[in-house]
């Protein structure tokens, strides 16, 4: 099992430019999230799928939109990318309930 | 509403002495808890979760966390640091929202490890 994959590990943009990030799991999870993470910030909830065909917005989703394409992937764009949304990007899944989550490898995306 | 505090965004201990990070956590309901462990430049691993079982929860590579409802704190202990515990750790609870279960996380930990 590949758990959670991202596509890609690295990306450097300039502002305006528009970017979407992959993000597959082979674990048959129904719930996916994507997170931002920033220095001292923690991991903040930008989108999340509770299962195929059901998204919600997070903590922080202003200038990201998201697909849940299948139960297997999950994906995040970026419209007009903006030097705030400069951050390292994680997707993870997990099992619907009070259940742990499995995290990808993470994106680093720098906006110019 | 839900919310995570951990006390200290860095701790320093010495290789071989103990480990503790702590966690306040708020909310409304029984919630569950959980501790993930960020080595630099890699995602998040499960150390531990709470989901209201026995109070004191033992995890991975020796680390456990005791559940105290009546201080809202989910401390991370450890007898004796190595010098790999050396990464960021994260307080994590989760709450059901509509049918949905939303975790939020603390802000981080920093756990330094001297030889």
């Amino acid at each position: 099992n590949a758990g959670v994959t991202q596509t890609p590990k690295f990306q450097v943009l300039k502002t305006g430019q528009s970017m979407t990030l992959q993000c597959a799991q082979d674990m048959n999870h129904n719930s996916m999230y994507w997170y931002r993470q920033d220095p001292g910030m923690g991991l903040r909830l930008i989108y999340y799928s509770a299962s195929e065909g059901t998204t919600d917005k997070g903590e922080v989703p202003n200038g990201y939109n998201v697909s849940r394409l299948n139960k297997r992937e999950f994906s995040l764009r970026l419209e007009s990318a903006a030097p705030s949304q400069t951050s390292v990007y994680f997707c993870a899944s997990g099992k619907e309930g009070y259940n742990e989550q499995f995290f990808g490898p993470g994106t680093r995306l720098t906006v110019l | 509403a839900q919310s995570v505090t951990q006390l200290d965004s860095h701790v320093s201990v010495s290789e071989g002495t103990p480990v503790l990070l702590r966690c306040n956590y708020s909310s409304s309901y029984s919630p569950s808890l959980f501790w993930y462990v960020q080595h630099p430049n890699k995602g998040l691993q499960l150390l531990l979760k709470y989901t209201s079982a026995a109070t004191l929860v033992k995890g991975i590579n020796g680390f456990e966390a005791e559940f105290k409802k009546s201080e809202t704190s989910f401390h991370l202990t450890k007898p004796s640091a190595h010098m790999s515990d050396a990464a960021e750790y994260f307080c994590v609870v989760t709450l059901s929202s509509g049918g949905s279960y939303i975790p939020t996380f603390g802000r981080g930990t920093s756990l330094i490890v001297h030889p």
